[in-house]
């Protein structure tokens, strides 16, 4: 079946530092990819879609250039989150839509603390 | 953003009992999506819907997608305790289109 890994799966860091997270497709193409952010006991929110080689489309209320979004291949994602805070604790996890069935999988997530 | 009404929010129920939740929206979706989402976990797809009146089972599950295109429901037969997590259903217009969600039903299962 389709597999999405996220990396890294946990991360503490402190205040005003940055933090990427890696989402792979490993073994289809995914020409767009989706970040979400998911609150304890709530639904996912969808942060922003990443299309393969353009800009990512960001929802209202996003901030770009605090969620930096660059997705250089077909199976390779990333999120920034700059200059973390407090706030931006949340678990994250990056969704790939398989190119040719356009069916969604999600990754495991990242849980990110920041200090 | 916009989101599917799910319903319940959440259910406690005895293992071996059978389960129903279902989803409804407004506006018309051509696809129907149900995962599960384990605790610090990303959600895992269990059925996928894609024609009005589709009725399609995997394992203990059953879904449907209802005939308007505004509605799908997910049945759990005889309950077991891995069951318990929190199921999403969710909803595209088409297949370029993203997902939306519903507010997920937490189901928790008594041995």
């Amino acid at each position: 079946g389709a597999v999405v890994s996220q990396h890294p799966s946990r991360v503490i860091c402190k205040s005003g530092t940055s933090v990427k997270i890696e989402c792979r497709s490993l073994d289809f193409q995914a020409t767009t990819m989706f970040w979400y952010r998911q609150f304890p006991k709530q639904s996912l929110m969808l942060m922003a879609t990443s299309n393969e080689g353009s800009k990512a489309t960001y929802e209202q209320g996003v901030e770009k250039d605090k969620f930096l979004i660059n997705h250089a291949s077909l199976t390779l994602s990333t999120l920034t989150v700059t200059s973390a805070h407090p706030e931006d604790s949340s678990f994250y996890i990056c969704s790939a839509r398989d190119s040719l069935f356009y069916e969604q999988y999600f990754g495991p997530g990242t849980r990110l603390t920041v200090t | 953003g916009q989101q599917l009404n799910q319903s319940p929010q959440s259910m406690f129920i005895q293992e071996g009992e059978d389960v129903s939740m279902n989803c409804t929206s407004s506006s018309i979706f051509n696809t129907w999506l149900w995962y599960k989402q384990d605790p610090g976990e990303g959600p895992v797809l269990l059925i996928a819907l894609y024609k009005a009146g589709e009725l399609t089972s995997n394992g203990r599950l059953t879904a449907q997608f209802g005939i308007t295109r505004k509605d799908s429901f997910l049945n759990i037969s005889a309950s077991i305790p891995s069951d318990v997590g929190i199921y999403f259903c969710a909803g595209r217009i088409n297949a370029g289109n993203m997902l939306t969600f519903g507010g997920g039903t937490r189901l928790m299962v008594k041995p």
